[in-house]
């Protein structure tokens, strides 16, 4: 049937090092790709929004450098925390949005949890 | 005023009871809206749609106010495995997918 899975669930890594987060939709296209981020207590907050072939569109308060988002192909997008600092850590995790029969469909992958030491 | 509100709690209810959550939205043009579960960190899980005539399922009953702009959830007869935090969550429509979630309410219950 159709998932999402989100690789790594759990990374550790030391400040100012780049860390990549992958999403993929399983028997199903992703057309779209939403990426969120979730800190202890509080609500998911949507980071990003992106479609297949097209830029991602930020939310406000998101650094677009900082955070790049890959959606090349239809199953596949990936989230690059790049110079991470101890801030960063939190919970990201992605939203794949596409047709599954005919019926528009949402899923939600693992989650990563990321430490920046 | 946040897009989505809820109460935090946690709400402590012994097995068996009837516990009942509550949750506002500030756009009066969302036209969907949703219930998801999440457990111990880990990614929401639908629980059920609302529909303004309002729904059952099992023991989760939820229901829409489109005029006071807030919906519900009553769980009959809690159990132990219903404890987790449930999220409000609203969509704008109108051919988005985007969700907006409500920080969620704790649910722990007590045997």
């Amino acid at each position: 049937g159709a998932v999402v899975s989100q690789h790594p669930s759990r990374v550790i890594c030391k400040s100012g090092t780049s860390v990549k987060i992958e999403c993929r939709s399983l028997d199903f296209q992703a057309t779209t790709m939403f990426w969120y981020r979730q800190f202890p207590k509080q609500s998911l907050m949507l980071m990003a929004t992106s479609n297949e072939g097209s830029k991602a569109t930020y939310e406000q308060g998101v650094e677009k450098d900082k955070f790049l988002i890959n959606h090349a192909s239809l199953t596949l997008s990936t989230l690059t925390v790049t110079s991470a600092h101890p801030e960063d850590s939190s919970f990201y995790i992605c939203s794949a949005r596409g047709l599954v029969q005919g019926r528009p469909e949402a899923f939600f992958g693992q989650g990563t949890r990321l430490t920046v030491v | 005023r946040k897009e989505v509100e809820q109460d935090p709690g946690p709400f402590n209810v012994p097995e068996g009871a009837t516990v009942a959550f509550n949750c506002t939205y500030s756009n009066s043009a969302s036209q969907s809206f949703f219930w998801y579960r999440q457990d111990c960190r880990k990614e929401p899980k639908l629980l059920m749609s609302v529909y303004s005539s309002g729904n059952e399922d099992g023991r989760f009953t939820a229901q829409l106010n489109r005029a006071s702009q807030y919906i519900s959830l009553l769980i009959r007869d809690s159990k132990l495995s219903d404890s987790a935090t449930y999220l409000c969550v609203v969509n704008l429509g109108a051919g988005s997918y985007q969700l907006t979630f409500g920080k969620g309410t704790k649910l722990s219950v007590i045997p």
